[in-house]
């Protein structure tokens, strides 16, 4: 069974500061996607950015990009020139690239942006 | 642009009632997700389908059920509702990865 493991429960940051977001998981898969989720508080759901592992180049997608180092199985998300709508909670997530796939979650982290 | 759509934003049921979480998307796809958020514990899932009148147990399945007799509708079905079952109810679709598209989510409350 797949794990994903977010160890910092909240964060805070001031605007236009960087800030990373840490995340782990365990798998013995070799094919899989991990995911990046933002959940303001409309609740709903937005994919952020989405890494294969079979690339070795780290995912990008304008202010946020992610250091994922397979070995390691980390996954971190990295927000640049944080603005206050990054105000939301953050998940990260686990699919296996294998037929009729779930995605494992992990616990997720708040993160507060200050004006 | 997909769209999956949970039937109520907020719901208030009483202890012992039946409760139907409805969830419809519009993109054809095959898998469908029931999850349940709450705070620090993420999101859980509690039932999955592949299929039309197929579902799997996921990992917390315990006091649920789930129906789907239709490929865009997938039911979430509390047969005695109960007051640990308050939380926030999502649901998802996909076609497989690598992506999954969620609803808006359900904030249940039994009392």
């Amino acid at each position: 069974a797949q794990t994903v493991t977010q160890s910092q429960p909240e964060m805070s940051v001031q605007e236009a500061e960087t800030v990373t977001l840490s995340c782990t998981y365990d798998t013995s898969e070799n094919n899989y996607y991990l995911f990046w989720y933002k959940q303001p508080p409309s609740r709903q759901m937005i994919l952020v950015i989405r890494q294969e592992a079979y690339k070795q180049q780290n995912a990008t997608e304008n202010r946020f990009s992610v250091n994922f180092q397979k070995a390691a199985k980390s996954f971190s998300l990295k927000i640049s020139d944080s603005q206050l709508g990054d105000t939301a909670m953050y998940f990260c997530a686990f699919m296996r690239d294998f037929g009729n796939e779930k995605l494992t979650f992990g616990t997720g982290t708040r993160l507060t942006i200050i004006p | 642009d997909v769209k999956v759509t949970q039937s109520s934003r907020y719901l208030v049921k009483r202890t012992g009632e039946k409760v139907f979480l409805e969830c419809v998307q519009d993109m054809d796809h095959e898998n469908m997700f029931w999850y349940r958020q709450d705070p620090g514990l993420g999101l859980r899932l509690i039932y999955f389908s592949y299929d039309v009148k197929m579902k799997e147990k996921g990992d917390i399945p315990e006091g649920y059920s789930v129906s789907r007799e239709k490929k865009e509708r997938f039911s979430l079905i509390l047969e005695s509702a109960s007051t640990n079952q308050t939380s926030m109810y999502l649901c998802a679709s996909s076609f497989g990865p690598p992506e999954a598209f969620f609803g808006q989510g359900t904030r249940l409350t039994v009392v």
